[in-house]
């Protein structure tokens, strides 16, 4: 069975550090994975997908993420937090019928 | 390109009052997907339509039905609300084909049931 494992269900930072959001995953099939944005009282927006190209994957915003197979993680970085970061981020899998299957998030907050 | 739209944005419900979800995606994609979102649980998905004129469970199906209308609309129909279905409930499309697993998603309908 597929499951999706976020560590940590809030995340606090300070402006211009360093994010680090962590994912693993279970798959027994080579996994599609993604993260998405939910802004406050807003639908999820696409950040960025793995899909078996490069491990190294670059979304929008300045988030970045990679694909780890001897790890099964694909955690979400950005090199320097901004304000209009915080928010909850979503990793999701994809699996059969195109489903995904969600982590439970993590929600970000960026002090100043 | 509205991408997928939803309404209502908020409901109130008494309980055993019925009531259904409207979604619609302008994007030609073939699946559809219901999910509710509640504090700490993440999305669970409810429906989904792999494709127009089918639909199968998810998740959490108990106390929902669903109707693929035409490729363009997936409704959920609630029958008799309970307060357990107090959530926040996105509708989601994708292409559903080669490697595009990418959903979109529409901006959510508050329902609150007392």
């Amino acid at each position: 069975a597929q499951s999706v494992t976020q560590l940590g269900s809030h995340v606090s930072v300070s402006e211009g550090a360093l994010v680090l959001l962590r994912c693993n995953y279970s798959s027994s099939v080579p996994p599609y994975l993604f993260w998405y944005v939910q802004y406050p009282n807003q639908g999820l927006q696409l950040l960025l997908k793995y899909t078996s190209a490069a491990t190294l994957v670059k979304g929008i915003n300045g988030f970045e993420a990679e694909f780890k197979k001897s790890e099964t993680s694909f955690h979400l970085t950005k090199p320097s937090a901004h304000m209009s970061d915080a928010a909850e981020y979503f990793c999701a899998l994809g699996g059969s019928n195109y489903k995904l299957t969600f982590g439970k998030g993590t929600l970000l907050t960026v002090n100043p | 390109n509205a991408g997928v739209t939803q309404t209502p944005k908020f409901q109130v419900l008494k309980t055993g009052q019925s009531m259904t979800l409207q979604c619609a995606q302008d994007m030609n994609h073939n699946s559809m997907y219901w999910y509710r979102q509640d504090p700490g649980m993440g999305l669970r998905l409810i429906y989904y339509s792999a494709s127009e004129g089918t639909t199968d469970k998810g998740e959490v199906p108990n106390g929902y039905n669903v109707s693929r209308l035409n490729k363009r609309e997936f409704s959920l129909r609630l029958e008799s609300a309970a307060p357990s279905q107090t959530s926040v409930y996105f509708c989601a499309s994708n292409v559903a084909g080669g490697i595009s697993y990418e959903q979109y998603f529409g901006p959510g309908t508050r329902l609150t049931v007392t």
